[in-house]
């Protein structure tokens, strides 16, 4: 079956530290990879996506390459900022426009301190 | 991509009593998707709404407990009926943007349905 697994949290960072967060799947056919951002009391907000394998989202410094020789679609910011802190949710959609259904790992939460 | 009104943001309810929570897209989409996420974890589907049909519900969700209505193609609601503590969790509706300028847009949440059950 399809399924999306991401590293343990939390993840404590300093501020203008490099971040990593894992997120490796396992899909069927060609899926839709997602990164969504929740902040604190705040709904989910997509970060970045790729559609295709060796894509690369993009978006406020985040970036993600979808790597299907290793299944995986890390996260990565080279300069975290306090403002960041939130948790992350990795995703992916087994057939876009099709059923539309968004499977999720279990979350990242990251803490920046000053 | 769509932009998605949901309300209520938050409610305190009594156990024993319903909400209905609303979600509201400036555009027509042909399914909407309500999800649960429970304090502290991911998101979970609920059930999938199309327009004209009954609602869809994955495994270890049924119709009485979360009603859903699809009456058009810009709006749903859904109900959590009979409440307990346990349904304390934020609900969002989601739906998918399949079309944008730069091509598949992926997937709008609403802000969210803070759920406090007492």
């Amino acid at each position: 079956g399809n399924s999306v697994t991401q590293m343990e949290g939390p993840v404590t960072l300093s501020e203008e530290a490099f971040l990593t967060i894992n997120c490796t799947y396992t899909a069927t056919g060609y899926p839709s990879l997602f990164w969504y951002v929740q902040y604190p009391g705040e709904g989910l907000q997509l970060l970045l996506k790729a559609t295709k394998a060796d894509d690369k989202g993009s978006n406020k410094g985040f970036e993600a390459t979808y790597r299907k020789e290793t299944t995986s679609f890390h996260l990565e910011k080279g300069s975290v900022q306090v403002s960041d802190s939130a948790v992350y949710f990795c995703a992916l959609s087994p057939t876009p426009g099709n059923t539309g259904k968004l499977i999720f790992g279990q979350g990242t939460t990251l803490q920046v301190k000053p | 991509s769509a932009v998605i009104s949901q309300k209520p943001s938050r409610d305190i309810c009594q156990r024993g009593t319903s909400l209905t929570i609303q979600c509201q897209v400036d555009s027509q989409v042909t399914m909407m998707f309500w999800y649960r996420q429970q304090p502290g974890q991911s998101l979970t589907l609920i059930a999938t709404a199309n327009q004209g049909s009954e609602a869809t519900y994955e495994s270890g969700f049924v119709i009485d407990k979360f009603p859903i209505s699809r009456p058009n193609l810009t709006f749903s609601t859904l109900t959590v009926s009979n409440m307990s503590p346990e349904d304390s969790s934020i609900y969002l509706c989601s739906v998918e943007d399949l079309s944008t300028v730069s091509g598949y847009g992926g997937y709008t949440f609403g802000s969210g349905t803070r759920l406090t059950v007492v």
